[in-house]
């Protein structure tokens, strides 16, 4: 079962904006709303940062929001701060034949 | 509080079993649909399985199916994850995860810390 595809690594001095990408097929982020995306700094579990492609749970600040076009989806980090300094996971449904499928992660770094 | 506390993890021959416990509080178990997801150390996030609030609908990564089974009991709040026919590749870290929704939303919005499988001769 193939991952979606994210960009190794992604970075960006405080305070400015970092954006990461997510891409799969018409299979998976293509064909459902059914996007998460999870932060895991190291050493620790990953925390759930975006679900349904752009909804935050409580407690998740404004400063992260996410999208989707067509077959890829997007993490924004606003005004990176150096806590935001860790590992970025996207998932998705992957329908019958995968039915869930992670992305390979990105390394966020804070300059 | 939300809780998941993980159990079961240890060092255990290729081809041997091993059953891991995921213990629950905080939070409506019953309601819940459930996942087991795990990390080779230094990897990425893989997903290996995912049961339903009732148990009616289970699921497996290709990479386990046929040799894990995933169950739960609501009444002890608890979800187990049967693996059997151990790899030196299923050596990972396992989580459980609790689901937003109880059947799938494919959203794990709390999770445990995890417990190490080593599978080694």
């Amino acid at each position: 079962q193939s991952a979606l595809t994210q960009p190794p690594s992604a970075s960006g001095s405080p305070g400015q904006s970092v954006t990461i990408s997510c891409t799969g097929t018409s299979s998976d982020v293509g064909s459902y709303n059914r996007v998460s995306w999870y932060q895991q700094p190291p050493g620790t579990a990953p925390k759930l940062m975006i679900y349904e492609v752009s909804n935050r749970p409580s407690g998740v600040p404004d400063r992260f929001s996410g999208s989707k076009s067509g077959n890829t989806a997007s993490l924004t980090v606003s005004g990176l701060q150096p806590e935001d300094e860790a590992d970025y996971y996207c998932s998705s449904h992957g329908g019958s034949d995968r039915f869930y499928v992670f992305g390979t992660g990105t390394k966020v770094t804070v300059l | 509080e939300v809780q998941l506390v993980e159990s079961g993890g240890g060092l255990v021959q290729p081809g041997r079993s091993l059953r891991l416990s995921c213990a629950t509080s905080g939070f409506a178990f019953d309601d819940s649909a459930m996942h087991w997801v795990r990390q080779a150390p230094g990897k990425g996030l893989e997903w290996v399985s995912s049961i339903s609030w009732n148990s009616d609908r289970l699921h497996y990564a290709d990479s386990v199916r046929g040799r894990f089974t995933v169950s739960r009991d609501n009444a002890q709040n608890s979800l187990y994850l049967q693996m059997n026919s151990l790899r030196p590749e299923d050596t990972a870290f396992y989580y459980c995860g609790k689901d937003r929704l109880r059947y799938f939303d494919w959203a794990v919005d709390s999770w445990g810390q995890g417990t190490l499988v080593t599978v080694s001769s």
